[in-house]
């Protein structure tokens, strides 16, 4: 079975600053990772995958992860926070073989201090 | 043209009613979900259907009852409403399984009172 972990319900930065949520995952077969972002009131926006090619992934806005197997992570980071990053932010796993679900971690809630 | 769109979007009603949440996805997609998210904004898969076949039904009670009249359309009606059924209920769609990840709906917000 898949499971995923966010370090810290809430993360706090300053507008400039460097972002990083924390996300481990547990499966037993080779996964797709994913990011999500939650804005208020509003649905799930993907950020960026993994699916086994490069560990290195951008995505939208800014922001990439890394995927490190002898770690078991897949850490999201933006280099500089903007006011608008501010929102609920999701990882989320699936096994590679008989890839039926995606399941989430508890999120992280981001938020931008100017 | 939205991708993945739910109907209705806010929803209150009284205990014991019945009620129902319609999806519709235009992105040809084979598969299509419900998700619940709780208070604490915790996601939890409900149902998957991949074209017209019911692939997931995880512990739900069995007053939730999912109905896929073709591969676009995947709707949740619920019997009996409890206070606990308040939540955000999600629709999502995806092609190949997960590979490629979801899209979500904007959600629907059930309130029930």
């Amino acid at each position: 079975a898949q499971s995923v972990t966010q370090l810290g319900s809430h993360v706090s930065v300053s507008e400039g600053a460097l972002v990083l949520l924390r996300c481990n995952y547990s499966s037993s077969v080779p996964p797709y990772l994913f990011w999500y972002v939650q804005y208020p009131n509003q649905g799930l926006q993907l950020l960026l995958k993994y699916t086994s090619a490069a560990t290195l992934v951008k995505g939208i806005n800014g922001f990439e992860a890394e995927f490190k197997k002898s770690e078991t992570s897949f850490h999201l980071t933006k280099p500089s926070a903007h006011m608008s990053d501010a929102a609920e932010y999701f990882c989320a796993v699936s096994a590679t073989q008989a890839a039926q679900k995606l399941v989430f971690g508890q999120g992280t809630r981001l938020t931008i201090n100017p | 043209d939205t991708a993945v769109s739910q109907t209705p979007k806010y929803l209150v009603t009284q205990m014991g009613n019945d009620k129902s949440i319609k999806c519709e996805q235009n992105l040809g997609h084979d598969t299509m979900y419900w998700y619940k998210q709780d208070s604490k904004k915790f996601l939890k898969i409900m149902f998957s259907y991949n074209n017209k076949e019911l692939i997931i039904n995880e512990t739900v009670p069995n007053r939730f009852s999912p109905k896929s009249p073709d591969k676009a359309h995947l709707n949740l009606h619920i019997n009996s409403l409890e206070l606990g059924d308040s939540a955000v209920y999600f629709c999502a769609s995806s092609q190949a399984g997960t590979r490629y990840g979801y899209t979500f709906g904007s959600g629907t917000r059930l309130t029930v009172v």
